[in-house]
This record gives C-alpha cells, sequence and structure tokens, in this order.
C-alpha cells in the first residue's frame, strides 16, 4: 500500500510555457501532499505544503504566482510551473501524508528540462 | 532552526567492506528520522526510519542505523556493502508533532562502491 504516482515522468518544454505535473496518491486519501525541488548534485528542497481544498503553504523564497499548486482532492495535487524558464529545469518531488500521519510517502519524480 | 547535517559528501568504500554514513540533527521537538536512498534519475526509497522505542532499527537492503539522542545522530550502517549499493544517501527529520509528513533532509552523502 501507500503508493503515490507523479506524471509525467520526464517533460521537455519550450521557455515561456506552463507545464503541469500531476501527483496522486492512488490507495490512500492524502490530506497532506508536498513538493519539492531538487537541483542536480544538491538535496531536495521544500516548496510548498498543500492540504486538501485549501490555498497551499509556500516555504520563503518560492514564488507562489510561478509555482501554482491546486489540491482539489484528496488524491491528486497537480503543481503548474507557469512561463517556465530555463532556470526553473529541474527535478521535481511530491509526497503525500494520511491524516494525522508523519510518514510521507514519495512519488518517482519528474524531470523538468525547459529549453 | 531546524536542520539535518550530513558531514560526508562523498564517501567510496570497496565492496564488502562496511560502511557508516553520518546524519546529524538539529531539532527543537521530538524528531522522525528517515534514510532514504536515490539512484541516478530516480526518486527516492525509504530504507528505515525510527518514531520511537528500540533505538537500531533495522531496514531494508540489509541497512540498519541508531537512533542517539544525546548526540542527535542517526547514522546508517550496513556490514558488507554491494556495488549495487552506489548511489545518494538522503537522512531527513520530521516533527512528531506536525502530523504532517513535512521533512527537512539533509544535504546528501554519494556512495561510491570499488570493485
Amino acid at each position: 500500500g501507500a503508493v503515490v504516482s507523479q506524471h509525467p515522468s520526464w517533460v521537455i518544454c519550450k521557455s515561456g510555457t506552463s507545464v503541469k505535473i500531476e501527483c496522486r496518491s492512488l490507495d490512500f486519501q492524502a490530506t497532506t501532499m508536498f513538493w519539492y525541488r531538487q537541483f542536480p548534485k544538491q538535496s531536495l528542497m521544500l516548496m510548498a505544503t498543500s492540504n486538501e481544498g485549501s490555498k497551499a503553504t509556500y516555504e520563503q523564497g518560492v514564488e507562489k504566482d510561478k509555482f501554482l499548486i491546486n489540491h482539489a482532492s484528496l488524491t491528486l495535487s497537480t503543481l503548474t510551473v507557469t512561463s517556465a524558464h530555463p532556470e526553473d529545469s529541474s527535478f521535481y518531488i511530491c509526497s503525500a501524508s494520511r491524516t494525522g500521519k508523519t510518514e510521507a510517502f514519495f512519488g518517482q519524480g519528474t524531470r523538468l528540462t525547459v529549453v | 532552526a531546524q536542520s539535518v547535517t550530513q558531514p560526508d559528501i562523498h564517501i567510496t568504500v570497496s565492496e564488502g567492506a562496511s560502511l557508516e554514513l553520518r546524519c546529524n540533527y538539529s531539532y527543537g521537538a521530538t524528531p522522525y528520522l528517515f534514510w532514504y536512498v536515490q539512484s541516478p534519475g530516480q526518486g527516492l526509497q525509504l530504507l528505515l526510519k525510527y518514531f520511537s522505542g528500540d533505538t537500531l532499527v533495522q531496514g531494508i537492503k540489509g541497512f540498519e542505523a541508531e537512533f542517539k539522542r544525546s548526540q542527535s545522530s542517526f547514522n546508517l550502517r550496513k556490514p558488507s556493502v554491494h556495488w549495487s549499493d552506489a548511489a545518494e544517501y538522503f537522512c531527513a527529520v520530521g516533527a512528531v508533532s506536525s502530523n504532517t509528513g513535512k521533512l527537512i533532509f539533509g544535504q546528501g552523502t554519494t556512495l561510491q562502491v570499488k570493485p
């Protein structure tokens, strides 16, 4: 159990366009989902926390208008990178946790390349 | 401030040798502790976790870790390393009080295995 699926696994987009990444909990209801970004050879940095049905909480320095997060259901959260630029190229990973549980389960990540 | 430190950025060991990866944390609350492994271009795989109880925890792939509260450490060990263990290893900490699954990651340790 506790499977989290991300889609797509990789995406290439043109500079200036928007791209949407999906994070789904397949076999449990995820009250809270997290979005992390990982640059090459670096650690995972939390971008934002999303709770189902409410606005996401962004970490300091993360542009909320650029990284739009929607958590409309208990099994799906989406991250939309708007007006993407090459510096947004990164590995994006989501995780999901159940209500009242500290352990979160990670998706397989999405490699975004902006050209 | 909450932080996780992995002092060793890069470690090289010979196949069959023992391994210890260090992790120190600074956390105001009672921590939950995790070790993850990441192969190149892949997502995170949970090796083991500590929530409470026995301070020596066993994980997958023959890994174990010991929680030492007095030293604020959670070092990962393996008695005999296999070539397939070469990867990036991340230590992470979550707050018992948060009940959300939010994690703070260390910088990661790259493990290279010599034949």
